[in-house]
């Protein structure tokens, strides 16, 4: 158990809807990135919070958005779902660049 | 586009066998490097990390580094049937915990 844990674990959503995925960084830990990974690929990097503040983004569009709050758990905010986002949403906690997973949000886009 | 390239597999090991897995990454300025095992269905877990050339055991598991040629590996030794799983390869950059993963490697270790 690495002390992160997300919710919900599974979801259901259909195109065009939004969604709130939420995670719990471990104790100790200020800084939350959130990955995306779908079947068969590994995590891709979403964004990342460190205190509250985004800390670097990857390749993905502005409906991607979070947040994270003064006891540094996080949200991840999708809108307007297209199919694609159908995947496994993983979020990360760190500190001194070791990186530890949650169990992750299954997201099914119908 | 900084990329993180592993083979995909499956690599079948037997029991008892070394498993060597590797990864190759185009970032140079890449500085720190990480094997993650991943159970189907499950979130990764991190097995271990390697900052600097050489090699690092924990255990079963070596980890090799070499900058130079922008590869890292990672050995497993007496392959267990609970080792069957997908072995992701991530390289940190610039700023730490933003990781760039590889698409992973499925190790199926026979009896």
């Amino acid at each position: 158990e690495t002390g992160v844990t997300q919710s919900p674990t599974h979801l259901i959503k259909t195109r065009g809807q939004q969604v709130t995925l939420r995670c719990s960084s471990q104790s100790g830990h200020n800084t939350v990135s959130w990955y995306q990974q779908a079947l068969g690929q590994g995590p891709q990097f979403i964004f990342q919070y460190y205190r509250e503040e985004e800390n670097g983004r990857g390749n993905f569009p502005p409906r991607f958005s979070g947040l994270q709050f003064p006891n540094y758990s996080s949200e991840l905010n999708v809108n307007a779902l297209e199919l694609d986002d159908s995947a496994l949403y993983l979020c990360a906690s760190s500190q001194d660049d070791e990186q530890f997973f949650g169990p992750g949000t299954r997201l099914t886009v119908l | 586009q900084k990329e993180v390239e592993q083979n995909s597999g499956p690599l079948s090991v037997p029991e008892g066998a070394i498993a060597s897995l590797n990864c190759t990454y185009s970032d140079r300025g890449s500085q720190s490097f990480f094997w993650y095992r991943q159970y189907s269905g499950k979130s990764p877990e991190l097995i271990m990390f390697i900052y600097s050339n050489g090699d690092k055991e924990d255990g079963r598991f070596t980890a090799q580094l070499n900058k130079a040629s922008q590869y890292v590996s990672l050995l497993i030794r007496d392959s267990q049937p609970s080792d069957s799983a997908t072995y992701l390869c991530a390289v940190g950059g610039d700023s730490w915990g933003k990781f760039q993963f590889g698409a992973g490697t499925q190790v199926v270790v026979t009896p």
